[in-house]
């Protein structure tokens, strides 16, 4: 557990909103990740950051935007809400000294109507 | 990174080990092979990881061949608690991918009483 915390947990939104989740760690791992999961594809990368105010694009980061001002935090935005971003995200920190790993939050749960 | 093929599903008894096998037979020779899972809702979890030589650790073992073309995680004393999405991962060091991981479809293990 690398005290990542992920909020809010449950969200339920009407398409064209804006959204954003939160993911916050407390392990001052330079590196953090989102990722969406859906049914038949598994998770995948939206958008990853290596450092404050440094991010890249994922494998989906289409209608996704990211911001990383704070290395204990990582927002991911939806502009504009569509039924197709309906997911749960997870999001993730890196990586541990001696095996890379990845530690990952809990989860949020958006459905987007 | 190199692709990866599991079995969609498998099943063990509760006290026996699980076998859960993964091809990887384009592997390069600077991939490491990473195996993760997922409980039921939850982020995926670090399991144990490895280059060339077989790998323990107190979750699992690893074995992999000697032409890395496939590899086998072993759970040695199965629970019901070890029910879970598997996923096998193949990556260059997270130093050089920034630490980004590509899941596939993993396998669904089943641990029966």
């Amino acid at each position: 557990d690398a005290g990542i915390t992920q909020s809010p947990r449950h969200k339920v939104t009407e398409t064209g909103t804006p959204v954003t989740l939160r993911c916050h760690q407390t392990e001052n791992h330079r590196y953090m990740y989102w990722y969406r999961q859906d049914p038949g594809h598994g998770l995948r990368l939206i958008h990853y950051s290596y450092g404050v105010k440094d991010t890249d694009k994922g494998e989906v980061s289409d209608g996704y935007s990211v911001s990383r001002s704070k290395t204990e935090d990582f927002l991911l935005t939806l502009e504009s809400a569509t039924s197709s971003q309906t997911s749960v995200y997870f999001c993730a920190t890196g990586w541990a000294e001696k095996t890379n790993e990845q530690y990952f939050g809990p989860g949020t749960r958006l459905t987007v109507t | 990174d190199a692709k990866t093929t599991q079995p969609p599903s498998m099943d063990c008894a509760e006290g026996r080990a699980a076998n859960l096998p993964c091809n990887h037979s384009t592997i390069s020779g600077n991939e490491y092979v990473y195996w993760y899972r997922q409980i039921h809702s939850q982020g995926p979890q670090y399991i144990i990881h490895g280059l060339k030589n077989n790998e323990t650790n107190e979750m699992a073992s690893l074995i992999i061949t000697e032409d890395r073309k496939s590899s086998t995680l072993i759970l040695p004393h199965a629970t019901l608690r070890d029910t879970a999405v598997y996923y096998c991962i193949v990556r260059v060091d997270a130093g050089t991918s920034y630490g980004k991981l590509t899941f596939g479809q993993g396998t669904i293990l089943t641990v029966h009483p």
